[in-house]
């Protein structure tokens, strides 16, 4: 079955300077979707980044960037410039681009605190 | 703002009883989604809508049950409520079927059954 881990409960951050979220995934398959979403307290869900598992070039969104390495199945995000507004609850997710297969798996979360 | 509304913000039952769960998508979107995020369990994809039809179906309890009607709004009903049943519910939005394209989220209805 597929897994998804997120190895740091919890991180901080000097504001202005980048820091790397983590996330491995285990599964057999060889496409799929990977997500990385954002939770700040208001507690609504933000799509942050999304990378399609047969796509070599590595997602980026403005500050956001992704660091994909399929073969050792690895999803971590990079955040650049961090700002206050980052301080979030952040979620890895992973679903299969089969459409017969439905299951969406989320890690357990990394949050992340923003130092002034 | 999302542009997705769910009602109620919160709700609080008993065990045994049963609750609907309200969920108003984006102007023009036809998927809805359906999420439960709890601390025993964390986040969890339940069920997903496109255009009255169940497309695809995650980690739902046969106590639960969705549906999305002609007008594209859709209800979560639960029923038989455990104390585990206590979470916060998501509904998404999007604008076709296709998981990958962005899901909006609404705000969540907080449960809390005692």
């Amino acid at each position: 079955a597929q897994t998804v881990t997120q190895s740091q409960p919890e991180m901080s951050v000097q504001e202005a300077e980048t820091v790397t979220l983590s996330c491995t995934y285990d599964t057999s398959e060889s496409d799929y979707y990977l997500f990385w979403y954002k939770q700040p307290p208001s507690r609504q869900m933000i799509l942050v980044i999304r990378q399609e598992a047969y796509k070599q070039q590595n997602a980026t969104e403005n500050r956001f960037s992704v660091n994909f390495q399929k073969a050792a199945k690895s999803f971590s995000l990079k955040i650049s410039d961090s700002q206050l507004g980052d301080a979030a609850m952040y979620f890895c997710a992973y679903r299969s681009a089969k459409t017969s297969y439905d299951k969406v798996i989320f890690g357990p979360g990394t949050s992340l605190s923003v130092i002034p | 703002d999302s542009g997705v509304t769910q009602t109620p913000k919160h709700l609080i039952t008993a065990t045994g009883q049963r609750v609907t769960l309200r969920c108003s998508p984006r102007s023009g979107d036809l998927s809805v989604y359906w999420y439960q995020q709890s601390l025993d369990q964390g986040l969890q994809f339940l069920i997903q809508y496109y255009n009255g039809e169940e497309r695809a179906k995650g980690n739902i309890l046969e106590r639960f049950s969705a549906q999305q009607f002609p007008d594209l709004h859709s209800e979560l009903n639960l029923s038989s409520l455990e104390l585990g049943d206590s979470a916060l519910y998501f509904c998404a939005s999007s604008a076709d079927g296709q998981f990958y394209n962005e899901q909006f989220f609404g705000p969540g209805t907080r449960l809390t059954v005692l």
